[in-house]
């Protein structure tokens, strides 16, 4: 079975502090993303990476940066927490689509919950 | 703009009532998937779809590649069915990411 792992389930941090959420998956998969889920709106992409060392800004990007040094492990930096930044964080991996092969299957970890004060 | 949307926002039904969810999107895709999240848990992969059908348990998709629609249809609906259900899915034209509707929410009622 593929597995997403998310470091924290729930967490309380105060404005300004920096926030790391680390999510490792076991698939050896290329592409992890990390969204954010408010009530609402859904799933809103904020980085995604295709290849170690490699990032991509989603749709809202501002406030946070990621760290992908090993294919296995994506981490999501809140350098100076704010209170809107308070919302559940989800990282999710998925096999890079090919021309011969299906798109691949997305798989999510449990989620972060996290609280800004 | 959201580019996949989903239908209804909210459901309700009696227990054994025939379910179903929808999704439609603007342009081609490589693939499309329904997801489930139940009340404070994780998200998990339902179905992931290119063509055709598919069938697990009482739970069908079907996906129409012609009118850009899928749906989601869950038989002898019960309450462990509770859950939000999201449609996402992945267009030829943005290779990597995945666009997502903004979910239903589905109560069953014993």
């Amino acid at each position: 079975d593929v597995k997403v792992t998310q470091s924290s389930r729930y967490l309380v941090k105060r404005t300004g502090e920096k926030v790391f959420l680390e999510c490792v998956q076991d698939m050896d998969h290329e592409n992890m993303f990390w969204y954010r889920q408010d009530p609402g709106l859904g799933l809103r992409l904020i980085y995604f990476s295709y290849d170690v060392k490699m990032k991509e800004k989603g749709d809202i990007p501002e406030g946070y940066s990621v760290s992908r040094e090993k294919k296995e492990r994506f981490s999501l930096i809140l350098e100076s927490a704010s209170t809107n930044q308070t919302s559940m964080y989800l990282c999710a991996s998925s096999l890079s689509p090919d021309s011969d092969l299906p798109a691949g299957e997305l798989f999510f970890g449990e989620g972060s919950r996290l609280t800004v004060l | 703009k959201n580019e996949v949307e989903q239908s209804p926002q909210n459901l309700t039904a009696q227990e054994g009532e025939f379910i179903t969810i929808n999704c439609s999107y603007s342009v081609g895709i490589s693939a499309l998937h329904w997801l489930q999240q139940h009340p404070g848990g994780g998200i998990v992969s339902l179905f992931m779809l290119s063509s055709g059908k598919k069938k697990h348990g009482r739970l069908i998709a079907t996906i129409n590649i012609q009118e850009k629609h899928s749906s989601l249809h869950i038989t002898a609906s019960h309450p462990r069915d509770s859950a939000v259900y999201i449609c996402a899915v992945r267009f030829v034209r943005t290779g990597n990411q995945f666009y997502f509707g903004t979910g239903t929410s589905l109560t069953v009622i014993p």
